[in-house]
């Protein structure tokens, strides 16, 4: 079955840097865009970026985009964010989803649990 | 950007309720429009797809309509494990916005 796991999360200072991984296993990752898609404590769900099956597509939101990162290694079944200048305003929980896509539509079929990244002095 | 509107932002019912969730876009985005239920803690999940499709496994009591810019998400006879967040998303262009959300709670 179709699983997605966060690891990498953790405290760290503003200005500081993080990386986090997403392993995929249930699919043949190489056949879908995969997002990151962020949840502030208390808030809303924010979609921060998206990447095709082959990596070749990228694209971000403004609020992360020259600071964040987005790579895929098919091989190793695993999506990646690298997050530099980290700000406060970038604590959340980060999930990782499949993109489902067909006939034009794109929804996020499977999530992952969710990895936090807290980001304070 | 395309924003995403849900009214109401939280909403109190009964078991066994219908209860009707608004979505609306700020532009023209057709019938790509996804709907995820959050249940407290949990990763969302996806419920509804391409505005009125139900996801594989989700019950039949879920509900979705609209195209253009207005939708909505209706379900019928509420079970408590119904009670949760669900929001809208877009998959019509980048950034694929979500709405606020709106919370459903038992009342």
């Amino acid at each position: 079955q179709v699983q997605l796991e966060e690891s990498g999360g953790g405290l760290v200072k503003p200005g500081g840097s993080l990386r986090l991984s997403c392993a995929a296993s249930g699919f043949s990752t190489s056949d879908y865009y995969m997002s990151w898609i962020r949840q502030a404590p208390g808030k809303g769900l924010e979609w921060i970026s998206h990447i095709s099956g082959s990596g070749t597509t990228i694209k971000y939101a403004e609020s992360i985009e020259g600071r964040f990162t987005v790579s895929r290694d098919n091989a190793k079944k695993s999506l990646y964010l690298q997050m530099n200048s980290l700000r406060v305003e970038d604590t959340a929980v980060y999930y990782c989803t499949r993109v489902r896509g067909y006939s034009g539509y794109e929804e996020e079929d499977y999530w992952g649990q969710g990895t936090l990244v807290t980001v304070s002095s | 950007d395309i924003q995403m509107t849900q009214s109401p932002s939280s909403l109190s019912a009964s078991i066994g309720d219908r209860v009707t969730i608004t979505c609306r876009a700020s532009q023209y985005i057709s019938t790509y429009l996804g709907w995820y239920q959050q249940r407290a803690g949990k990763a969302p999940k996806l419920i509804i797809y391409a505005a009125s499709s139900l996801e594989y496994g989700a019950p039949s009591r879920f509900r979705g309509s609209g195209s253009g810019t207005d939708f909505t998400l209706t379900i019928n006879g509420l079970q408590p494990e119904d009670f949760a967040t669900y929001y809208c998303q877009q998959s019509y262009s980048t950034p694929r916005t979500f709405g606020q959300g709106t919370k459903l709670e038992i009342k």
